[in-house]
């Protein structure tokens, strides 16, 4: 059974603070590591799909890194603004389907 | 952006009721389509893979008597739980693989709630 690691399971932090969380899998039969951020209510929206040992990939504020040989990615977020509460998905697949974790919740504080 | 359309979003029945749950790409056409529950504070399981115009595939351990997937045309995919119990109450989601650049979009997802 694949097993997605996401920790921590939730965090607070205070607007302006700069914080990250990690995002753990297997190493083997790697394709991609996806991270999807989702807002309650709404749809899982995609932020990166990381493909290459060594990605580092940044979106605004938000930036990723991959490292397949150990089966780790880390999401930082710089500066956290109230409107970047949410869920932080991130998703394995290899030669499966995607496959979650379950997930860092995010809460900023104004 | 892309949109899936999930509906609906919450439903409540009694227990041994059937109930349809629909997916559709509004602006995509999506062969594939996948079928997710989350119980709580657990991780999105993907159920089964819908695609148009043949059967679905469904995961290990689902039941495919009591989950039914209908996947008639590019733009829609249902989901009908049979029968509902009470342990089949849960968060179920879908998504949608635009055909053409093969990335995947998510529907807002539906709770059931069976009493």
């Amino acid at each position: 059974i694949l097993n997605v690691e996401q920790s921590p399971q939730s965090l607070h932090v205070q607007e302006g603070d700069s914080t990250n969380f990690t995002c753990s899998f297997p190493s083997s039969n790697f394709y991609a590591l996806h991270w999807y951020r989702w807002e309650t209510a709404k749809s899982p929206e995609a932020l990166f799909v990381m493909t290459l040992n060594g990605d580092e990939k940044k979106k605004g504020r938000i930036s990723a890194t991959l490292n397949t040989k150990e089966g780790y990615s880390y999401l930082y977020i710089k500066g956290s603004q109230p409107e970047d509460s949410a869920t932080y998905l991130c998703a394995f697949s290899g030669n499966t389907p995607l496959v979650f974790g379950k997930g860092t919740r995010l809460s900023v504080i104004a | 952006g892309a949109v899936v359309s999930q509906h609906p979003s919450w439903v409540i029945c009694k227990s041994g009721t059937s109930v349809k749950i629909e997916c559709r790409s509004l602006d995509f056409q999506a062969t594939t389509m996948f079928w997710y529950r989350q119980f709580p504070k657990q991780s999105l399981m993907l159920m089964a893979t819908s695609n148009e115009g043949s059967k679905a595939t469904y995961e290990q351990g689902v039941e495919k008597d009591k989950f039914l997937i209908n996947h008639a045309s590019l733009t829609l995919s249902t989901l009908t739980v049979t029968s509902a119990h009470p342990e089949d109450s849960s968060f179920y989601i879908c998504s949608a693989r635009e055909n053409s650049r093969g990335e995947l979009f998510f529907g807002e997802g539906s709770r059931l709630t069976v009493l």
